[in-house]
């Protein structure tokens, strides 16, 4: 099972700051991987997919980047809606692990 | 507009079993697969498996293989997930949720639905 470590835990942003998420693979999962964002009672909701491709609908200020076990979300621009729980995703192999998270909160 | 639609909250004894549907709407249901996803309360997310509604081809993780069964009823466009042997650590929010397959995530989630196992 490939083991997602997402770094940090917590992360305290000012709005309009930018932020930056980690999360690494235990082994190799190539571009396949995903960003979710998770507010408070709501499901969560796809951001990127094939590691740096937004998904529909999703603003400019979220972008990702890496391959293989590095890679990054980062929120150009922090607005007061993007507060929320960040989960990385990879689906390279089977199971699909999730990482356990980043929660981004107002400093 | 493409939706996925869940059964309501349950609330059931330890042993027994609980079945979660997942209506979609919007979409050729047979196009792509559905995957579970759960979260006990306060944790994150735990991948619980996918199906190919195409051929009905499962994928489950280890931990839960002999306690989950994933189906769907392409006639009514409904994907079904049934956990039997409840424990109390199965208690959590369960979501479905469109798998466009690999490279591409999980791009469309139902509301969720709320398994609370309790004597």
């Amino acid at each position: 099972e490939i083991v997602m470590t997402q770094s940090p835990a917590t992360l305290s942003v000012s709005p309009g700051e930018r932020a930056t998420l980690s999360c690494r693979a235990s082994q190799s999962v190539s571009s396949n991987l995903g960003w979710y964002q998770q507010k408070p009672g709501q499901a969560p909701r796809l951001l990127i997919y094939g590691a740096s491709t937004r998904a529909t609908g999703i603003p400019a200020r979220f972008s990702g980047s890496g391959s293989g076990t590095e890679f990054t979300l980062t929120i150009s621009s922090l607005q007061s809606e993007d507060f929320a729980v960040y989960y990385c995703q990879q689906y390279h192999n089977w199971p699909r692990t999730f990482g356990g998270g980043t929660k981004v909160e107002i400093k | 507009q493409v939706q996925l639609v869940q059964s309501g909250a349950e609330v059931k004894e330890p042993g027994a079993s609980v079945k979660v549907s997942c209506k979609a709407s919007g979409y050729t249901f047979t196009t792509y697969g559905i995957s579970w996803v759960r979260q006990a309360p306060g944790q994150g997310l735990r991948w619980m498996g996918w199906i190919s509604v195409f051929n009905g081809n499962t994928k489950y993780p280890q931990n839960l293989q002999g306690r989950v069964t994933m189906t769907t009823d392409t006639s009514t466009s409904t994907a079904y997930m049934e956990l039997r042997s409840l424990r109390s650590d199965d208690t959590a929010d369960y979501y479905c949720a469109r798998d466009l397959g690999p490279s591409e995530g999980l791009d469309v989630w139902g509301q969720g639905t709320t398994v609370t196992v309790s004597s």
